[in-house]
């Protein structure tokens, strides 16, 4: 069955900091994978994704995400916050060989403090 | 370019009525999508269709129908709602790799 896990709800970090925010996923085909961030009563924005290639890939607003397919992840990172990135994160995941059907996971809410 | 469309954006119905959600995209996209979001549950897939003329369904599909009559339009139908059903529904269509959204359909069962 395919399934995304983002297992943290939140995530807190101090601005200026790294952050990262985890996702790992399972399908039985080639994944495509993405990430969105919704801010409040809003629709969901892309961010970025991984189709084929290189496994850093980069996205808007300084976001890049990181495909390690041993692993099954797709851990989304930025490598210094700003208050402004609070707001709820989506990982999803389509298995491009036989379906489809685009899963997203539970989401993970980011929390940055000045 | 309007996108995704979403019809109405808020609404309230009584138990046991129905309703129809409507969804409309002009980006020529073959695949779309219904998802609701409640808290904590993230966004779960109701239903999708691969292309004009298809359906199938998706994680919690038990009380949704959906029609996909064209390729622009692809609606959502609660036929005896349910308090359960409460939600914020997303619709979404999909070319060949990244998803578009709609702003979302806030439904409200009383």
């Amino acid at each position: 069955a395919q399934s995304v896990a983002q297992p943290e709800d939140q995530v807190n970090v101090a601005e200026g900091n790294p952050l990262t925010v985890k996702c790992t996923y399972s399908v039985s085909g080639n994944p495509y994978l993405f990430w969105y961030v919704q801010y409040p009563n809003r629709g969901l924005q892309f961010l970025l994704k991984y189709i084929t290639g290189d496994n850093l890939v980069k996205g808007s607003y300084g976001f890049e995400a990181e495909f390690n397919k041993s692993q099954t992840s797709f851990h989304l990172k930025k490598p210094s916050a700003l208050v402004s990135d609070s707001a709820l994160y989506f990982c999803a995941v389509i298995n491009m060989d036989s379906s489809y059907k685009l899963i997203f996971g539970s989401g993970t809410r980011l929390l940055v403090r000045p | 370019n309007a996108g995704v469309t979403q019809t109405p954006k808020f609404q309230v119905l009584k138990t046991g009525q129905s309703m129809t959600l409507q969804c409309a995209q002009d980006m020529n996209h073959n695949s779309m999508y219904w998802y609701r979001q409640d808290p904590g549950m993230g966004l779960r897939l109701i239903y999708y269709s691969a292309s004009e003329g298809t359906t199938d369904k998706g994680e919690v599909p038990n009380g949704y129908n959906v029609s996909r009559l064209n390729k622009r339009e692809f609606s959502l139908r609660l036929e005896s709602a349910a308090p359960s059903q409460t939600s914020v529904y997303f619709c979404a269509s999909r070319p060949s790799t990244e998803a578009f959204f709609g702003q979302g359909t806030r439904l409200t069962v009383v």
